[in-house]
C-alpha cells in the first residue's frame, strides 16, 4: 500500500458525459500527478500540481482538466467523454516538486466508456 | 522529449534463476533519475528501484539490481532468485532533473514477465 488512495476502483459511464476521479495523496506530500494508461498510449503524464497550484503539464486534452485543494486532494474532471479516453487513470503523489522526489502511485482509477 | 524502451514485450524464466530486462533511452541530459516500477495483475504501480545518474554506483534492492551504462543510455534490471511474486509488467521511467519537464516520468512501453515454477 503505498499510500495513495483514488476513488472509484471503477466508473462506467457513456460517451458525452462527464466524470470526475479523485485522488488523496499520501500524508505530507504536497505533489500530485496524474497518469493516463492505455493500450494504444502505454503511461502517459497528464498533469502536476505542487501545493494548490499547476506545475506542469503534459499530453493532457482539453476536455479534460484537474485541480488540487487546499487539503491538497486533486480531482480530474474528464467531459465529452469519448471510447478513446476508456483507460486506467493514475494518481501519484511526491513530498515536493524536487528532482529527488519519488512518485508513489495509487491504484488507479478504471474508466470504461460505452 | 526523453523517450525510453523496452525492446523486450515478453520474458519468462524459471523460479530461482536470474533474469535480465533492458532499457534504454534517449536525452541529452546529463543529470536525470531512472526508475523500474513494476505494475502486476492487481494494476497497482510499484516502485523496484531508483538510479540516479550523477552516481556511477549501480543501485540494488536486495534481489533486484541495475545495469547502468550511463555512455550507451541502457539501464537494465536484474532479478535474481526469481519468484512466483515477481511475475508482473515492468516499466522502465526517465525523470529530467530541470525545466519544464522536471516533474513528469517518462515511461518504456513495458516488459512482461512470466515466472515458471
Amino acid at each position: 500500500d503505498s499510500g495513495v488512495t483514488q476513488t472509484p476502483k471503477h466508473l462506467i459511464t457513456a460517451t458525452g458525459q462527464r466524470v470526475t476521479l479523485r485522488c488523496s495523496p499520501r500524508s505530507g506530500d504536497l505533489s500530485v500527478y496524474w497518469y493516463q494508461q492505455s493500450l494504444d498510449q502505454g503511461l502517459q503524464f497528464l498533469i502536476q500540481y505542487y501545493n494548490g497550484e499547476e506545475r506542469a503539464k503534459g499530453n493532457i486534452l482539453e476536455r479534460f482538466s484537474a485541480q488540487q485543494f487546499p487539503d491538497l486532494h486533486s480531482e480530474l474532471n474528464l467531459s465529452s467523454l469519448e471510447l478513446g479516453d476508456s483507460a486506467l487513470y493514475f494518481c501519484a503523489s511526491s513530498v515536493g516538486a524536487d528532482r529527488t522526489d519519488t512518485q508513489y502511485f495509487g491504484p488507479g482509477t478504471r474508466l470504461t466508456v460505452l | 522529449a526523453q523517450t525510453v524502451t523496452q525492446s523486450q514485450p515478453e520474458m519468462s524464466v524459471q523460479e530461482a534463476e536470474t533474469v535480465t530486462l533492458s532499457c534504454t533511452y534517449d536525452t541529452s541530459e546529463s543529470d536525470y533519475y531512472l526508475f523500474w516500477y513494476k505494475q502486476p495483475p492487481s494494476r497497482q504501480m510499484i516502485l523496484v528501484i531508483r538510479q540516479e545518474a550523477y552516481k556511477q554506483q549501480n543501485a540494488t534492492e536486495n534481489r533486484f539490481s541495475v545495469n547502468f551504462q550511463k555512455a550507451a543510455k541502457s539501464f537494465s534490471l536484474k532479478i535474481s532468485d526469481s519468484q512466483l511474486g515477481d511475475a508482473a509488467m515492468y516499466f522502465c521511467a526517465y525523470r529530467s532533473t530541470r525545466g519544464s519537464t522536471l516533474g513528469r516520468l517518462y515511461f518504456g512501453r513495458g516488459t512482461q514477465l512470466t515466472v515458471w515454477p
